[in-house]
């Protein structure tokens, strides 16, 4: 157990809707990245939040967007759904943006998009 | 930009065998190293990592990996594979600039299949 949750597991949308997905990062950790993993591909950086300030972005259009609550805890919020938005999203969290630090992954959402 | 190469996409291999995937990066710069596995169904596990040091580095379950700066590669190695090590083993990296943490950057994975 790495101590970082999300939810949901698992759910489907349909192309055009919303979806919201959350995440608890390990206890005092600062830092959460969100990544998604499309089928055999290895996971792709979205964005990391810092202190509830986005703190550098991936190569993903603005209707992938994000929330750090004071808790540190967060949320990933994609609207206008794709069918290539069908993929495993991972959290990950670490104790603040030191890239000496051990990076702690979730077991992710898969979001499949009908 | 960045990336990272893994060079084998499946390997398929029996009980006892010896294993090297390799990994490749491509950044000029001072880089942090690891290896995640990804067992069916469970979260990313992370095996090890380089941040400076030895550049033999000894990881969890048998496993170690070489920073071979010169040829910008991360393999990594387990003298003597099980049935439980079958699993996605993904190579990443973090540029170092100057100790802020850059996202990391995941290799494409490769499956590995050990024969009971």
């Amino acid at each position: 157990e790495t101590g970082v949750t999300q939810s949901p597991t698992h759910l489907i949308k349909t192309r055009g809707q919303q979806v919201t997905l959350r995440c608890s990062s390990q206890s005092g950790h600062n830092t959460v990245s969100w990544y998604q993993q499309a089928l055999g591909q290895g996971p792709q950086f979205i964005f990391q939040y810092y202190r509830e300030e986005e703190n550098g972005r991936g190569n993903f259009p603005p209707r992938f967007s994000g929330l750090q609550f004071p808790n540190y805890s967060s949320e990933l919020n994609v609207n206008a759904l794709e069918l290539d938005d069908s993929a495993l999203y991972l959290c990950a969290s670490s104790h603040n943006r030191n890239s000496g630090n051990t990076i702690y992954f979730g077991e992710g959402s898969w979001l499949t998009v009908v | 930009a960045q990336s990272v190469s893994q060079h084998n996409h499946h390997v398929i291999l029996s009980e006892a065998a010896s294993l090297e995937l390799g990994c490749n990066y491509s950044y000029g710069g001072t880089v942090n190293l690891f290896w995640y596995v990804q067992y069916p169904g469970q979260h990313l596990q992370l095996l090890l990592k380089y941040f400076s040091g030895d550049p033999l580095v000894k990881g969890i379950k048998g496993f170690e990996a070489e920073f071979i700066k010169s040829k910008f590669s991360f393999n990594l190695r387990k003298p003597s594979v099980q049935w439980s090590d079958t699993a996605e083993y993904f190579c990443a990296v973090i540029p170092n600039y100057g100790g802020s943490q850059g996202n990391l950057i995941f290799g494409k994975g490769t499956k590995l299949s050990v024969k009971p």
